[in-house]
């Protein structure tokens, strides 16, 4: 148990809606990470918060955004979901956002019908 | 980030020491050598990270080269529950953090 929880473990829905996926960093940790893994990509990093700032985008889209709040728990929303959006996203979580090490929550499959 | 090559998959005897090979040829004097791995669809592992000393943990050892343009990670008793997708990630020790995934080599441990 790497101390980042994930909800909600599992999501289905249909084309064009709005999805939110939660993450709780470790305790301590400042820095949350939100990234994407489909069956033809791989895993690509989205984007990255660090108290409460956002601190580095990847290859994410625009119908896709992120906040961490300040109890430092984030959210990621997909909105006009593809079915292409289907996939595991996985938050990590690390304690400065440097280069300390990441440790990454269980993920949420989204299903996109 | 420096690229990574991993051969795509290997096996292992369980019992036997696993050594999993990574190339990082470019890699620069500031960039750190990190594993990662994933078991099934869970949720990637942090398992160790060097620089260019050897480094030992609970889990694993890293063997880096000395002119660091390789490492290798050994599970030295191997189990079936050590079949995963093993990451080799190599890592600027500064801005722009996130963690940049090749394809990595799939263990499979046999019994």
């Amino acid at each position: 148990d790497s101390g980042v929880t994930q909800t909600p473990k599992h999501l289905i829905t249909a084309t064009g809606q709005r999805v939110t996926l939660r993450c709780s960093p470790r305790s301590g940790d400042l820095s949350v990470y939100w990234y994407q893994q489909s069956l033809d990509q791989g895993l690509q990093f989205l984007i990255q918060y660090y108290n409460g700032e956002e601190r580095a985008k990847g290859n994410i889209l625009e119908r896709f955004s992120a906040q961490q709040f300040p109890d430092l728990h984030s959210e990621l929303n997909l909105s006009s979901l593809e079915l292409g959006d289907s996939a595991l996203y996985f938050c990590a979580s690390s304690t400065t956002g440097a280069s300390d090490t990441q440790y990454f929550g269980p993920g949420t499959r989204l299903t996109v019908l | 980030d420096a690229k990574t090559t991993q051969p795509p998959s290997m096996d292992c005897a369980e019992g036997r020491a696993a050594n999993l090979p990574c190339n990082h040829s470019t890699i620069s004097g500031n960039e750190y050598v990190y594993w990662y791995r994933q078991i099934h669809s869970q949720g990637p592992q942090y398992i160790i990270h060097g620089l260019k000393n050897n480094e030992t943990n609970e889990m694993a050892s890293l063997i880096i080269t000395e002119d660091r343009k390789s490492s290798t990670l050994i599970l030295p008793h191997a189990t079936l529950r050590d079949t995963a997708v093993y990451y080799c990630i190599v890592r600027v020790n500064n801005a722009g953090n996130m963690l940049t995934f090749g394809g990595g080599t799939r263990l499979m441990v046999k019994p």
